[in-house]
C-alpha cells in the first residue's frame, strides 16, 4: 500500500513554543491530507482537511490561528502548533489520499507531542 | 449528522476462533467503506476496503457489505493474540471528504 511518513515521531517542548509536524506521502501524490488528534483512550478527532494549494478547512472548535496547516506540494503538508500549552499534548496523526472514486486514506505513523 | 456506529466492546474471543466486528452507518449514499486496525499508541493501519455489496476476502479477513441494510462487518478467522487491537470502521460519504470513523471496537484474543 501507499506510504505516509511523519516527522518527528515524538517531540517534547516547553509551554509557549511552536512545534512543526511534517506529513509526507512517499510514493504517491496526495491531493488531500487530513490532520487528526487523538487523546489517550479516545477516538480519532478530525482537526482539518488540507488540499494542495488551498487553505485548510478546519473542523468546528479547532482554532485555525493556533493550528497552522500548510499544504504547499502534493507530497507535503505541515501542521504547526503555535504557542503550545500542556493541553495541546496529544497524538497527532495525518492521513493522505490520492483522490479518485475509492478515496482510500493512508495514515502516517503519528507524532506524539508533549508540552511541559 | 452522518454517523458510524460500532459496539465499543471489548469483544473477547479465544485463539483460533472467528471474531465478528459490526458497523452501521447513517448516510445511505456512502460508497466507500474501510476497516482499520489500531494498536495502542500507534496510528490506524488499513486492513480492508470494500465498495460493492457482498463479501471481500483477504487472507484471514473477510469484509461484508450490505448497502440496503447500511451494514458493514469484518470477520477475522483463526484469530491470533496479535489481532488484539481496536478496529475502526470508516465510511466515505463523498469523494474528497474526510472519512467518518466509528469509535472503534476493542478486540481481545486470548491464548
Amino acid at each position: 500500500g501507499a506510504v505516509v511518513s511523519q516527522h518527528p515521531s515524538w517531540v517534547i517542548c516547553k509551554s509557549g513554543t511552536s512545534v512543526k509536524i511534517e506529513c509526507r506521502s512517499l510514493d504517491f501524490q496526495a491531493t488531500t491530507m487530513f490532520w487528526y488528534r487523538q487523546f489517550p483512550k479516545q477516538s480519532l478527532m478530525l482537526m482539518a482537511t488540507s488540499n494542495e494549494g488551498s487553505k485548510a478547512t478546519y473542523e468546528q472548535g479547532v482554532e485555525k490561528d493556533k493550528f497552522l496547516i500548510n499544504h504547499a506540494s502534493l507530497t507535503l503538508s505541515t501542521l504547526t502548533v503555535t504557542s503550545a500549552h500542556p493541553e495541546d499534548s496529544s497524538f497527532y496523526i495525518c492521513s493522505a489520499t490520492s483522490g479518485g472514486s475509492t478515496d482510500t486514506q493512508y495514515f502516517g505513523p503519528g507524532t506524539r507531542l508533549t508540552v511541559l | 449528522q452522518k454517523e458510524v456506529e460500532q459496539n465499543s466492546g471489548p469483544l473477547s474471543v479465544p485463539e483460533g476462533a472467528i471474531a465478528s466486528l459490526n458497523c452501521t452507518y447513517s448516510d445511505r449514499g456512502s460508497q466507500s467503506f474501510f476497516w482499520y486496525r489500531q494498536y495502542s499508541g500507534k496510528s490506524p493501519e488499513l486492513i480492508m476496503s470494500i465498495y460493492s455489496n457482498g463479501d471481500k476476502e483477504d487472507g484471514r479477513f473477510t469484509a461484508q457489505l450490505n448497502k440496503a441494510s447500511q451494514y458493514v462487518s469484518l470477520l477475522i478467522r483463526d484469530s491470533q493474540p496479535s489481532d488484539s487491537a481496536t478496529y475502526l470502521c470508516a465510511v466515505n460519504p463523498q469523494a474528497g471528504t474526510a472519512l467518518i470513523f466509528g469509535k472503534g471496537t476493542t478486540l481481545s484474543v486470548s491464548s
